[in-house]
C-alpha cells in the first residue's frame, strides 16, 4: 500500500517567515495529494490540495509543489502569521478515495 | 451549508462494552468515509461508504467493527466489545456525488475506553 513520509515533525518560526513541509510517497500511481490543517481537538481541514496533472498551485499565502519524478511534494507558507499555528497534514491517493496520510508537522509561529 | 456532524464529541466506554459513533455527511454528499487517528499519528483509513454499500473496508479490523451508512439517517461505526487500544480519535470525512477527491472532516469522536 501507500506510504507519506512527513518532514519534519516539528516546526517554530518567527511571524513573518515562511514554513515549508516536505512529504515523500512510495506508489507511483498516486495523483491526489491535498494537505490539512487540524486545530487542537477539531477536525482536519482541507487548505489546499494537487493532482498529477500540474506542478504547482498557489492560494494567497500558501503553495504547493509536486515533483512526480521524485514522488514528492510540499507545502509552502508564507508570511506566516501566529493562527497558522497547527498540525499540517499531507496525504495522498492512488484510487480517488483511500487517502494515505503523513505523520503530521506541528508548526508554531513565534509572535 | 452545515459541515459534516459527528456525535457524540467524547465516548467514553468500559472494557467490553459497545461503543456506537454516528456521522452525518454534508447536505448533497454521499461518500462516507471513516478515518482512527491515534495520539501524535496521522490518520488511517478504515472503511468507505455509498448509501446502504461497503465500497472498501481493507482498513477495518476483521472483528469487531462495522460499519454502515443506510438509506435515511446517519452513518454508523460499531465497535462491540471495546478493548483499550480502540481508544482514539475517530472522524468521519464526506465527499460530492460528482467527485470524490474532495473529502471534508467533521470534528471527530474521541473514544476513551476504561
Amino acid at each position: 500500500g501507500e506510504n507519506v513520509e512527513q518532514h519534519p515533525s516539528t516546526l517554530s518560526v518567527q511571524e513573518g517567515d515562511s514554513a515549508v513541509i516536505k512529504c515523500t510517497y512510495s506508489d507511483s500511481a498516486s495523483n491526489y495529494f491535498p494537505w490539512y490543517k487540524q486545530e487542537l481537538g477539531k477536525g482536519p481541514q482541507l487548505i489546499i490540495d494537487i493532482r498529477s496533472n500540474v506542478g504547482e498551485k498557489k492560494d494567497q499565502r500558501i503553495a504547493v509543489t509536486l515533483n512526480k519524478t521524485a514522488k514528492h511534494f510540499s507545502l509552502h507558507i508564507t508570511e506566516t502569521q501566529p493562527e497558522d499555528s497547527a498540525v499540517y497534514f499531507c496525504a495522498a491517493s492512488a484510487n480517488d478515495y483511500k487517502l494515505s496520510f503523513g505523520a503530521g508537522t506541528t508548526v508554531t509561529v513565534r509572535a | 451549508n452545515a459541515g459534516v456532524m459527528q456525535n457524540p464529541r467524547h465516548l467514553v466506554r468500559r472494557r467490553g462494552q459497545e461503543a456506537r459513533l454516528r456521522c452525518s455527511p454534508m447536505k448533497g454528499h454521499s461518500h462516507v468515509y471513516w478515518y482512527r487517528q491515534l495520539p501524535e499519528e496521522g490518520l488511517k483509513f478504515m472503511v468507505y461508504l455509498q448509501k446502504e454499500n461497503i465500497i472498501d473496508e481493507s482498513g477495518m479490523p476483521k472483528e469487531r467493527f462495522s460499519a454502515e451508512f443506510p438509506k435515511e439517517g446517519p452513518s454508523i461505526l460499531r465497535i462491540q466489545q471495546v478493548v483499550r487500544g480502540d481508544s482514539a480519535a475517530y472522524f468521519c470525512a464526506s465527499s460530492p456525488r460528482d467527485g470524490v477527491y474532495e473529502q471534508y472532516f467533521g470534528p471527530g469522536t474521541r473514544l476513551t475506553v476504561t
